[in-house]
Formats: C-alpha cells, sequence, structure tokens
C-alpha cells in the first residue's frame, strides 16, 4: 500500500476559492514534499517541510505537517484557473535512503 | 526548467522486445531516479542511482535494469517488454541529496502491443 494517501482523490471549485488537500503517510519521516502535475508534464516541486516544523507558507501555498498524525494539508488560496492540477505528497522515509515515497495525488480543477 | 530531457518522448512496441529509455541532465547532479506513472498507482520508484555506475533498486523493480556511465545520463532498459509495462516514465534528478527537492523531465509515454 501506498505510503502518502491524498484526499479528497478529486476536488472541483470556483475560481477565487481557497482548495484543501490532505495527504497521511504511515511511517516516520524527515520531510515531506508537495509536487503539482499539469496535465501531460512532469512533476514541479511546490514546497518542503520537515518534521519539526508545523507550518510553511509559499505565495498562495499553505502546508501544515502533523507528525502526530501523520498527516499534512495542503492549502491554496484564492484559487485560479492555471492550479488545475494534479497534486502530490511526497515523503522522505526516515531510514529509507535517498529517495521519496509518492501519494496518488489529488486531481484540482478550478472553473471560471 | 532544469536542464533534463528524456527520449524517445513517445514509443510504441511489441511484446517481448527490449526496450531503452535515456534520461539526460546538464546539471551535473549526483541522484537520478526513474519512476513509472500508472493511474491509480501514483508514481512509484523503479531505480535510482547515487552515483556513477551506482545503482539501486526500487519499489517496482522487476522487469527492468538501469545503467550509468557518465554522470549526465541514465539508462533504463526493458529487457523484454510485457503489457503490464505500458505506462508513462519519468526521470527526476536531485542534487544535494534525493531526499530532498527533485526535478522531473516530461516523461516518456510507452505502449506494448
Amino acid at each position: 500500500s501506498q505510503q502518502g494517501e491524498e484526499d479528497p482523490q478529486a476536488l472541483s471549485i470556483q475560481e477565487g476559492e481557497n482548495a484543501t488537500m490532505n495527504c497521511s503517510y504511515k511511517t516516520s519521516i524527515n520531510n515531506l514534499q508537495w509536487y503539482r502535475q499539469n496535465s501531460g508534464r512532469g512533476l514541479v516541486h511546490l514546497i518542503l517541510i520537515r518534521s519539526n516544523e508545523r507550518e510553511k507558507h509559499s505565495g498562495r501555498l499553505r502546508v501544515t505537517l502533523d507528525t502526530s498524525k501523520k498527516s499534512s494539508s495542503l492549502l491554496i488560496t484564492a484559487s485560479r484557473a492555471a492550479d488545475t492540477a494534479s497534486y502530490f505528497c511526497a515523503t522522505d522515509i526516515t531510514g529509507g535512503g535517498n529517495k521519496l515515497t509518492f501519494g496518488t495525488g489529488t486531481q484540482l480543477k478550478v472553473e471560471l | 526548467d532544469a536542464g533534463i530531457t528524456q527520449s524517445p518522448r513517445h514509443k510504441v512496441t511489441e511484446t517481448g522486445t527490449p526496450v531503452t529509455l535515456r534520461c539526460h541532465q546538464t546539471e551535473n547532479h549526483r541522484y537520478m531516479y526513474w519512476y513509472r506513472q500508472d493511474p491509480g498507482h501514483g508514481l512509484r520508484l523503479i531505480h535510482y542511482s547515487y552515483g556513477v555506475k551506482d545503482t539501486d533498486k526500487g519499489e517496482v523493480s522487476d522487469g527492468y535494469s538501469v545503467s550509468r556511465s557518465k554522470t549526465e545520463d541514465f539508462l533504463l532498459t526493458l529487457e523484454s517488454a510485457t503489457s503490464s509495462q505500458t505506462s508513462v516514465y519519468f526521470c527526476a534528478i536531485s542534487g544535494t541529496s534525493g531526499s530532498y527537492e527533485q526535478y522531473f523531465g516530461p516523461g516518456t509515454r510507452l505502449t506494448v502491443t
């Protein structure tokens, strides 16, 4: 089974609304990252949060991490049509070596 | 965009034939990765490299082999392609540590008939 599971699998909102997606994981991590993938393209790194951090911001993105619940959330504020994409969380598992484990993703659609 | 390219971008091949996908980077990054992406599975790691001639298996390595004879090139070979290997393949690179930000190539869509 996947280390990271995003929720919801799909999300449809109107432009200007906020979008929240969640990621749960199973084992201890060093950091958690979020990536975006536009249709037909490779993934693009958005933000990294370390295990000793609780919240991080980057522009319209806000990421939280709760290690006690083994979960993270990505909030996109004031969404735009250009935010339409799939979003993946990826975890650097403690003792897992120099690699990431990706979740199955949330498909976000932002409608005009 | 990070200097990372994949070739070919699209390929159709028959069951039982060998196939080699190439990943080329101009960033001089130490770590390189091959993933496959399938609906409902997200990205799954096939093999990765932490230096020239240094490679290791990922989650779904059966039926695949890799080679890295130069820093800039990481080759993925399907020894005898099967229909279950129809997928989109992504290469990624990382500099300081593979556990940090990874940069992805544009992907190769492989169809095995």
